[in-house]
């Protein structure tokens, strides 16, 4: 079975622009969170999409959003880039949401905003 | 909020050390316990995870932890580690309410040498 695969890898934009990050889970998995990840503030949540609804939300602005397909695959998007937005985006799929599902993390799609 | 906090940055032990890494969270509810090892260049993988029973649990690669909920802890340990467990640990938490988030620490990068 195929991982979860993260569009693009790399990605270099300037502020003021946006970005849009895709993600595919693994096949049968219907719910896929997403996660930033710095060296300073660590792993910190952003969302979780489970049948093209969004199920919680983390404490970010509401530049960064995001949408799932009936594919079950999801996409982000931040707009207005700004300097501290660059990091590592981080998508996991499970099965089902909720914790009790084992999550599978991608690479992930590193964001370097000039 | 939930935080969860690992006091140990960066580990540095030879082969065939005993390894602890601590983890502390900050919820008093009922919280699933996670830890996660990210080896270089590779994905976010789960070692093991509590939710509930015994609260000395074991994963992956002879690593186990234990639950001590008074401690609100749940430290990570390996009695004879190896060169290939270099990697960046992390342990992280879900309140079951809250579907699949999970709040993480900020991680603990173990160098092994030989």
């Amino acid at each position: 079975k195929a991982g979860v695969t993260q569009t693009p890898r790399y990605l270099i934009k300037t502020r003021g622009q946006q970005v849009t990050l895709s993600c595919s889970p693994i096949s049968g998995h219907r719910s896929v969170s997403w996660y930033q990840q710095t060296p300073g503030q660590g792993l910190q949540f952003l969302f979780e999409y489970f049948s093209e609804t969004q199920r919680n939300k983390g404490n970010f602005p509401g530049r960064f959003s995001g949408r799932q397909f009936s594919n079950s695959r999801s996409e982000m998007n931040v707009s207005t880039l700004e300097l501290g937005d660059s990091a590592l985006y981080l998508c996991a799929s499970s099965q089902d949401s909720g914790s009790y599902n084992e999550q599978f993390f991608g690479p992930g799609t590193r964001l370097t905003v000039l | 909020a939930q935080s969860v906090s690992q006091h140990n940055h960066h580990v540095i032990l030879s082969e065939a050390a005993s390894l602890e890494l601590g983890c502390n969270y900050s919820y008093g509810g009922t919280v699933n316990l996670f830890w996660y090892v990210q080896y270089p260049g590779q994905h976010l993988q789960l070692l093991l995870k509590y939710f509930s029973g015994d609260p000395l649990v074991k994963g992956i690669k002879g690593f186990e932890a234990e639950f001590i909920k008074s401690k609100f802890s749940f430290n990570l340990r390996k009695p004879s580690v190896q060169w290939s467990d270099t990697a960046e640990y992390f342990c992280a938490v879900n309140d079951p309410g809250t579907a699949s988030k999970l709040t993480f620490g900020t991680g603990t990068r173990l160098q092994v040498t030989l």
